[in-house]
C-alpha cells in the first residue's frame, strides 16, 4: 500500500539553484495537488492536475512549475530557489476531486539558504 | 470569498478531558467538509468527512464532528483526550465538482497536559 510517495524528504538548496520535488501515486487517481505548508498559515495550493496533460494554477503558483505526463507522476519544479520558498511541500491525490478528500504524501521539507 | 476559519491557534487540554475544536467556513457551493490530523513531521491523515445526511459524523480515533449549516460550522469533538492526540488539526472544505481543490484552515495545535 504505497499510496502517495514523495521524494526527497529533506533538501537544502542555495539561492538560485533549481530542483524537482517528486510525487508518485499508485492508486490511479486522476486528481493530484501540490500544497505548501508554512507555520501558522495552513496549506496553500500551488498547482493541481485533473489528469495527464492537464494542469492549472492554484493560489500561490509563482516560482513553481509542474507537468503531468502520466497519471502516476506529478513533479513540482523550482527553477530559481528563493528563501521565500522555504517550506514543507505536500503532494496529494484524489480519485474524484476535492469533494472526495485527499490521500497525502509524507511531505518534503525544503530549506533555501 | 471561500475560506475556512479555525479561531483557536493553540489549545491545551488535560488528559481525560473533553475536546472541541472549532471550524467555520464560507463556501459558495454545497460544502464537503473534512478534518485532518498531522503529527509532528508527518503528513496529514483524514479523521472524518461530511458529505450529506446525518449531521453528526464519526471518525477514527474516537473523534466526531457536527455539521451545523445555520452556523456554517463543523466542530470536531472528542469525549476524552489521550496524550497521543497531541497534534495539529486542520479543517478543510471542498465541493464535488471536478477540478475543485480543498481549502484548508490555518490549523489548531492541540497540546495535552498530564
Amino acid at each position: 500500500n504505497a499510496g502517495v510517495t514523495q521524494t526527497p524528504k529533506f533538501r537544502i538548496l542555495k539561492i538560485g539553484q533549481s530542483m524537482t520535488l517528486q510525487c508518485a501515486q499508485d492508486m490511479n487517481h486522476n486528481y493530484m495537488y501540490w500544497y505548501r505548508q508554512d507555520p501558522g498559515m495552513g496549506l496553500k495550493l500551488i498547482y493541481y492536475s485533473v489528469g495527464a496533460g492537464i494542469t492549472d494554477k492554484g493560489e500561490v503558483p509563482n516560482g513553481y512549475n509542474v507537468s503531468r505526463s502520466t497519471t502516476e507522476y506529478f513533479p513540482l519544479r523550482l527553477e530559481l530557489a528563493a528563501p521565500s520558498q522555504t517550506s514543507v511541500y505536500f503532494c496529494a491525490s484524489s480519485p474524484l476531486g476535492g469533494g472526495n478528500g485527499y490521500t497525502f504524501g509524507s511531505g518534503t521539507r525544503l530549506t533555501v539558504v | 470569498a471561500q475560506s475556512v476559519t479555525q479561531p483557536d491557534i493553540h489549545i491545551t487540554v488535560s488528559e481525560g478531558a473533553s475536546l472541541e475544536l472549532r471550524c467555520n467556513y464560507s463556501y459558495g457551493a454545497t460544502p464537503y467538509l473534512f478534518w485532518y490530523v498531522q503529527s509532528p513531521g508527518q503528513g496529514l491523515q483524514l479523521l472524518l468527512k461530511y458529505f450529506s445526511g446525518d449531521t453528526l459524523v464519526q471518525g477514527i480515533k474516537g473523534f466526531e464532528a457536527e455539521f451545523k449549516r445555520s452556523q456554517s460550522s463543523f466542530n470536531l469533538r472528542k469525549p476524552s483526550v489521550h496524550w497521543s492526540d497531541a497534534a495539529e488539526y486542520f479543517c478543510a472544505v471542498g465541493a464535488y465538482q471536478a477540478g475543485t481543490a480543498l481549502i484548508f484552515g490555518k490549523g489548531t495545535t492541540l497540546s495535552v497536559s498530564s
